[in-house]
């Protein structure tokens, strides 16, 4: 089935540490989206991508690091830069044509700093 | 700066009750709002509105844009459990921001039997 796969969906990791969210899809989507939740806070753009080997950050880039080398991969790495990396993580994708309409979601990764 | 508010952030009603969801918004070069319902963890589409005063509907869930006021407002009638989620709001530019949507905070609607 067509869809977009979010590894892992929950992670540990210590104060100091890099970690990395996978985020895998076989839609054949153009473009790429990582987004952080907080509680109450809704969904803030961390970076995104339009094309392969091409991303542009969103509104709170820092600490996190991405690529694009592959069309269907978009992986976030959450760098020991990054103040308060304990949040929820949603990847999501669109087709360009459809840009500015529905995105797709994948299930998240709920990453926990101890 | 681009925004989208929303208000209000909670709210509680009883099985069987009419709620309006509302959603402002500030984005440069408007081209689309949408409407997700996330109940624990994707959010799950239910509405793209991109011109003034054409109502969706899906059910008992209906959507309507105003582009000259900014506003967008998402209205369930006859409420049950299931409509428990967050309900957010996002807008999407063209232009420069293309391809990025602008998220509100979310409501959290909770309905009680």
């Amino acid at each position: 089935d067509g869809g977009i796969t979010q590894s892992p969906k929950y992670l540990f990791r210590k104060e100091g540490q890099n970690v990395t969210l996978s985020c895998e899809q076989n839609l054949n989507h153009d473009a790429m989206y990582w987004y952080r939740q907080d509680p109450g806070q809704g969904l803030r753009l961390i970076y995104y991508s339009q094309i392969v080997n091409d991303f542009q950050k969103g509104d709170i880039a820092e600490g996190y690091s991405v690529s694009r080398e592959k069309k269907e991969s978009f992986p976030l790495t959450v760098t020991s830069a990054q103040k308060n990396p304990t949040a929820f993580y949603l990847c999501a994708s669109t087709p360009l044509q459809g840009v500015n309409g529905e995105l797709f979601f994948g299930e998240g990764s709920r990453l926990t700093v101890l | 700066e681009d925004k989208v508010v929303q208000s209000p952030l909670s709210l509680v009603v009883h099985e069987g009750d009419t709620v309006t969801l509302n959603c402002s918004y500030e984005v440069t070069n408007f081209r689309s709002l949408l409407w997700y319902k996330q109940e624990k963890k994707a959010p799950t589409f239910l509405f793209m509105l991109t011109s003034s005063g054409i109502e969706k509907k899906s059910g008992r869930l209906s959507s309507i844009l105003d582009k000259k006021e900014l506003f967008s407002i998402l209205n369930i009638t006859a409420t049950q459990t299931g409509d428990s989620a967050i309900y957010l709001c996002a807008g999407g530019g063209r232009g420069s921001t293309l391809g990025r949507l602008y998220f509100g905070r979310g409501t959290q609607l909770t309905v009680w039997p």
